[in-house]
């Protein structure tokens, strides 16, 4: 992979769970994204940090949270979701937010039951 | 919508052959990059092309840019199996967010 890990990389859940996603890149970038796949769509961005500050949060429903407490880790803290959350969760991070290029983690398959 | 649009959504190819992958975005960029995707895995970068730029290669992969019509292509050539993937393009507009806007992607399969 690419020096962007992510656990768990499958995950079930209930629509009452709270449950958290982690991403940690070991490259020294100072930028961290979340993504949200679904079927046929567009990859989606959820939220961007830049030097460990929240820079955009992309009209995300309350019961996504995320949490930067430094620059390697990314947490997505999830409570009450619904069925149609289910989608592949992606971390990216870049050496900077205005660096074009970003490099990918493998994703955790999230299903909500 | 500023995202992009892949074209074909589908491609199948044998082996040996070349497979060429468009994309169309709507605002002007700072870049465009391509991105391979395996089969419920995270995207891997590919090339990026300045906006400045018409052409580049690398290795096995071409891509041109053509900022007036605002479409770039990528070109796989002698492509092999291990090529199968999905392909998006990511157009950046050079903003202090580094937002990439992504397209749905091509699903490219190459049959030995």
């Amino acid at each position: 992979e690419t020096g962007v890990t992510q656990t768990p990389r499958h995950l079930v859940m209930g629509m009452t769970n709270k449950k958290s996603l982690k991403c940690e890149q070991h490259l020294g970038h100072n930028a961290m994204y979340w993504y949200k796949q679904s079927a046929k769509k567009p990859l989606e961005l959820m939220f961007v940090y830049s030097l460990e500050e929240r820079v955009e949060n992309n009209s995300v429903p309350s019961r996504f949270s995320p949490e930067c407490p430094n620059s390697s880790h990314l947490f997505l803290h999830l409570h009450t979701l619904q069925p149609e959350d289910s989608a592949l969760y992606l971390c990216a991070s870049s050496q900077d937010s205005q660096r074009g290029n970003q490099f990918f983690g493998p994703g955790t398959r999230l299903t909500v039951l | 919508s500023q995202q992009g649009e892949e074209d074909p959504q589908a491609l199948s190819i044998q082996e040996g052959e070349n497979a060429t992958m468009n994309c169309s975005y709507k605002t002007s960029i700072n870049n465009l990059q391509w991105y391979r995707q395996n089969s419920g895995r995270g995207l891997v970068h590919l090339i990026l092309i300045r906006s400045n730029e018409r052409e580049k290669h690398s290795g096995r992969l071409r891509v041109t840019l053509d900022t007036s019509k605002k479409s770039s292509s990528l070109l796989i050539t002698a492509s092999r199996a291990a090529d199968t993937a999905s392909y998006f393009c990511a157009s950046y507009r050079g903003s202090t967010l580094g937002r990439l806007y992504f397209g749905r992607g091509t699903q490219l399969t190459v049959w030995p």
